[in-house]
C-alpha cells in the first residue's frame, strides 16, 4: 500500500511544494513519481526515488528511501497544475499512491 | 522513438469478456517488462498486471480476482490483456506501459489508452 499526502493542495506561483508518499513495506529506492495533467497521459518525472527522468524540469526533485519519500517542486509554475502519483516497483504489486492534486492559489 | 498503441476497447455487457492489445515499436521488445494500468473516470491510476520481458513471470493485482490474463508475443512485439466476467467497476481507460527493465521497472513510456465501458 502506498499512502500519499496531502490528497490535494493549493499554492501560489513560486512556492515550494512538497508531496509525501509512504510505503507500507520497505521498498529501498524503487519508487517513481508521475505527473498527470488534466486529460493527458501520465509522465514519469522521477525514478529510483531521486533520479530525474531525462527532459524533466530541474524544479522537480525526489528524496527518500525505505518507506518514506518526498517529491518537491522548488518553485511552482502554472504548468505544474496536475495530479501527482507515486508508485512502488520493487516487486508486485506495483501499487500507485492515491494521488495529490496540485492547484494554483 | 518508442511507440505503444492500444486497441480493443469497446462497450461490453456486464459478465462479458474483452481482449485488449498493445502494439509496440521503437525498442527491443523482449528487453522490457510490460504493464497494464487503468484509470476509471475521475479516479486515480490503478496497476493491473505486469509481464516480464521473456514472458516467464506474470503478476496481477489481487483486486482482479483471477479474471484477467496477461500475455505477450515477442516475435510480434505485442502484449495482450484478456478480461473476463467484466463488471461496471471495470469501466476505465486502459493503458499499456513499458517497464524500464526486463523484470518490472518504472514506466517512462505509455500508450494513449483504450476505453472499456461496461454497461447493460
Amino acid at each position: 500500500q502506498m499512502t500519499q499526502s496531502p490528497s490535494s493542495l493549493s499554492a501560489s506561483v513560486g512556492d515550494r511544494v512538497t508531496i509525501s508518499c509512504r510505503a507500507s513495506e520497505e521498498i529501498r529506492h524503487y519508487l517513481a513519481w508521475y505527473q498527470q495533467r488534466p486529460g493527458k497521459l501520465p509522465v514519469l518525472l522521477i525514478h529510483s526515488a531521486s533520479t530525474l527522468q531525462s527532459g524533466v524540469s530541474s524544479r522537480f526533485s525526489g528524496s527518500g528511501s525505505g518507506t518514506d519519500f518526498t517529491l518537491t517542486i522548488s518553485s511552482l509554475q502554472p504548468e505544474d497544475i496536475a495530479t501527482y502519483y507515486c508508485q512502488k516497483y520493487n516487486s508486485a504489486p506495483l501499487t500507485f499512491g492515491g494521488g495529490t492534486k496540485v492547484q494554483i492559489k | 522513438e518508442v511507440c505503444l498503441v492500444e486497441s480493443g476497447g469497446a462497450l461490453v455487457r456486464p459478465g462479458g469478456s474483452l481482449t485488449l492489445s498493445c502494439a509496440a515499436s521503437g525498442f527491443t521488445f523482449s528487453h522490457s517488462a510490460m504493464h497494464w494500468v487503468r484509470q476509471a473516470p475521475g479516479r486515480g491510476l490503478e496497476w493491473l498486471s505486469s509481464i516480464t520481458g521473456s514472458g516467464t513471470y506474470v503478476y496481477y493485482a489481487d483486486s482482479l480476482e483471477g479474471r484477467f490474463i496477461i500475455s505477450r508475443d515477442n516475435a510480434n512485439s505485442s502484449v495482450s490483456l484478456q478480461m473476463h466476467n467484466l463488471s461496471v467497476e471495470d469501466t476505465a481507460v486502459y493503458y499499456c506501459a513499458r517497464g524500464s527493465n526486463s523484470y518490472l521497472g518504472s514506466s517512462g513510456d505509455w500508450g494513449q489508452g483504450t476505453l472499456v465501458a461496461v454497461s447493460s
